[in-house]
């Protein structure tokens, strides 16, 4: 059962432009939400993460927005760069269970 | 510059040998988990350790993996026998809160069982 669903798989945005990345997750009592950016050969790194306390994080370029209701959050790129080409992953968390979304590979063309 | 080391970073063996991928996590930090990344199943959580006692490992098939931490800069994750299906990038990860929310990943050991 694949509890936290992301989208889109791929995503190919231009040099500037804005790129948003959808999550939906099943389990109300997960509490902490990070996304991941990953690159080729590399392990994920944690880039930002929110918890459902508050509906907005931005730190610098990168926003999460976060509906507690729907059960859904998602990660905007603002001001898209070539070097963000890489692939994110959406998680949930709670205790000593964490979740992963499938992935999105992110393509930012100069 | 600190940061988790995993070693081979590259295995390829036969179907029916034993595996051992070694990590090394990030010096003060008492958390380590080891993560399955395949194609098909994206990120999948294998196990994790804090103070090196096993916290959870629900994740990982008991009847040939098996994951260690004989001390506090080496953890292990050893399949035995291998099989085909083991073909993954594993990875691990370390922290310094007991719980999953701050870790700092290695950079992988991509296995290949032919």
């Amino acid at each position: 059962q694949q509890q936290v669903k992301q989208s889109p798989q791929s995503l190919i945005v231009q040099k500037g432009g804005i790129s948003i990345i959808n999550c939906a997750y099943e389990n109300t009592a997960f509490d902490y939400f990070p996304w991941y950016q990953q690159f080729p050969g590399k392990g994920p790194a944690l880039l930002i993460a929110i918890r459902p306390d508050v509906s907005e994080k931005k730190e610098g370029r990168f926003t999460i927005s976060f509906n507690k209701s729907a059960k859904q959050f998602s990660l905007h790129i603002m001001d898209s760069q070539p070097g963000d080409s890489a692939t994110y992953f959406c998680a949930a968390s709670r205790s000593n269970d964490m979740r992963f979304g499938a992935g999105t590979r992110l393509t930012v063309k100069p | 510059d600190a940061r988790v080391t995993q070693t081979p970073r590259h295995k390829v063996t036969e179907m029916g040998q034993e595996v051992t991928m070694r990590c090394q996590p990030i010096l003060g930090h008492n958390t380590v988990f080891w993560y399955r990344q395949t194609m098909m199943q994206g990120l999948e959580l294998l196990a994790y350790f804090r103070n090196r006692a096993p916290l959870d490992d629900s994740g990982m098939p008991k009847d040939r993996f098996s994951a260690e931490m004989p001390d506090a800069t080496l953890a292990t994750l050893k399949i035995q026998p291998s099989e085909p299906r083991d073909s993954a990038v594993y990875f691990c990860a370390s922290g310094t809160r007991d719980s999953l929310e701050t870790q700092y990943f290695g950079p992988g050991t991509r296995l290949l069982v032919l």
